[in-house]
């Protein structure tokens, strides 16, 4: 099974500022990394998939990056409704698919 | 397209968990569904996943116990967990795809206690 590690487990900041978090894998993944925004009492919501495809919606501020086993999720200027818990996915190796332990963006 | 969970939020020790998922605005066809659950310890879990047509894969983890299944007629698939211990507590959620879920149900939480 490969483990996504993410760091840091919590990121504080303000708005306006930029976020960035960050994924490594056991083993390769290629480019099939997702990444996922969790708001309390929510589901999570899909931000970025293939590395770098915004999904749906998804405003250009949220941008991936990365290949193999070191990827991150860039959030650049900071807005208030972006301060959730983010997590990483991969959806390479079969079976099981993956996700991270997540990173808290706090205000 | 929206999706919904439902099923009892209380389920006995050793029993068999149950939910359904309802696919609304739009069709089962040509799609992956999948199951994933979210507990306090082990974080965000894939379950499973289902093609319309029927064929299936399960998180090795789960050892056999979960069974996915479908009716397109009523536009819904299933969730059946057997032999459920404390550790299966977890909201669940339904989502859209197999390796990526572009669209999530709210999730539905079920409890095993007796």
């Amino acid at each position: 099974e490969i483990v996504l590690t993410q760091s840091p487990d919590t990121l504080s900041l303000s708005p306006g500022e930029r976020a960035t978090l960050s994924c490594r894998a056991s083993q390769s993944v290629g480019n099939y990394l997702a990444w996922y925004q969790q708001k309390p009492g929510q589901a999570p919501r899909l931000l970025i998939y293939d590395t770098f495809t915004r999904a749906t919606d998804i405003p250009a501020r949220f941008s991936g990056n990365g290949s193999g086993t070191d990827f991150t999720l860039t959030i650049s200027n900071l807005e208030p409704e972006d301060f959730a818990i983010y997590y990483c996915q991969q959806g390479s190796i079969w079976p099981p698919y993956t996700f991270g332990q997540g990173t808290k963006l706090d205000i | 397209v929206q999706l919904q969970e439902s099923g009892p939020g209380l389920v006995k020790p050793s029993e068999t968990l149950s939910l359904t998922c309802t696919v609304s605005g739009g069709s089962l066809r040509e799609n992956y569904w999948s199951w994933i659950r979210q507990s306090p310890g082990k974080g965000l879990e894939w379950l499973g996943y289902i093609y319309y047509s029927g064929s299936t894969d399960y998180n090795p983890s789960l050892k056999s116990r979960a069974t996915i299944s479908v009716d397109t007629s009523k536009n819904q698939f299933y969730l059946r967990l057997s032999s459920v211990t404390a550790a299966d507590t977890a909201v669940y959620y339904c989502a859209r795809g197999s390796t990526t879920w572009h669209l999530w149900g709210q999730g539905s939480l079920v409890t095993v206690s007796s």
